[in-house]
């Protein structure tokens, strides 16, 4: 079985830092580029970011880009998101997902499965 | 980047209903487009991909259709385990864009 846990969340003051984790098992990790999503109480979905199979290859979404790393260990097979000066519109519930294919944006993709998330509070 | 929109945000209908969620791109994406159940307190479920492929275990009132820029997600016979929020996803480009979801609810 598939299974995805998150860890890492908690409540951090503005311009502070978190590192989330994603453990996964059941499936060959390398094989699969992953994902973060988030989601905003009350809100929609976000998509975060994205890495390669190998971890060659990222993407930020452009309210991320340059204060969010993913990373990948895959001996481990733990995805990583390491938040640096977050902000108030940081706050979200944050999944981990599976894409489709190894590669961090081959076209068509999607996401399955999901983890349960991890929820990160931005407050002073 | 892609901009989803979905309507509506929100309808209430009843068990036994036919229900259709519209989800229009911004630009063409092809087929390129992923349909995902989320219930309160629990993270989202792939119900269809690519446009109108079941993922495994999908009850067959689920279908969705579409190609371009405008797709539908249809519950031909809405049950009670499927009051929850739907959301689309363009798959075509990085980022990865949302629709912002329509919720159903209980008539």
């Amino acid at each position: 079985e598939v299974q995805l846990l998150e860890s890492g969340g908690g409540l951090v003051q503005p311009g502070g830092s978190l590192r989330l984790s994603c453990a996964t098992s059941g499936f060959s990790f390398n094989t699969y580029a992953m994902s973060w999503v988030r989601q905003a109480p009350g809100e929609g979905l976000e998509w975060v970011s994205v890495i390669s199979g190998t971890g060659s290859t990222t993407h930020y979404a452009d309210s991320v880009k340059g204060r969010f790393t993913i990373s990948r260990d895959n001996s481990k097979n733990i995805l990583y998101l390491q938040m640096n000066n977050l902000r108030d519109e940081d706050t979200a519930r944050y999944f981990c997902a599976r894409d489709r294919a190894a590669a961090a944006a081959s076209g068509g993709d999607w996401f399955d499965p999901w983890g349960q998330g991890t929820l990160v509070t931005v407050s002073s | 980047d892609i901009q989803m929109t979905q309507s509506p945000s929100s309808l209430s209908a009843s068990v036994g209903d036919r229900v259709t969620i519209t989800c229009r791109a911004s630009q063409d994406i092809k087929t390129f487009l992923n349909w995902y159940q989320q219930k309160p307190g629990k993270a989202p479920n792939l119900l269809i991909y690519t446009a109108s492929n079941f993922q495994t275990g999908v009850p067959s009132r689920f279908s969705g259709s579409g190609s371009g820029t405008d797709f539908t997600l249809t519950i031909s016979s809405l049950q009670p385990e499927d009051f929850a929020t739907y959301f689309c996803q363009q798959g075509y480009s990085v980022p990865r864009t949302f629709g912002q979801g329509t919720k159903v609810e209980i008539k």
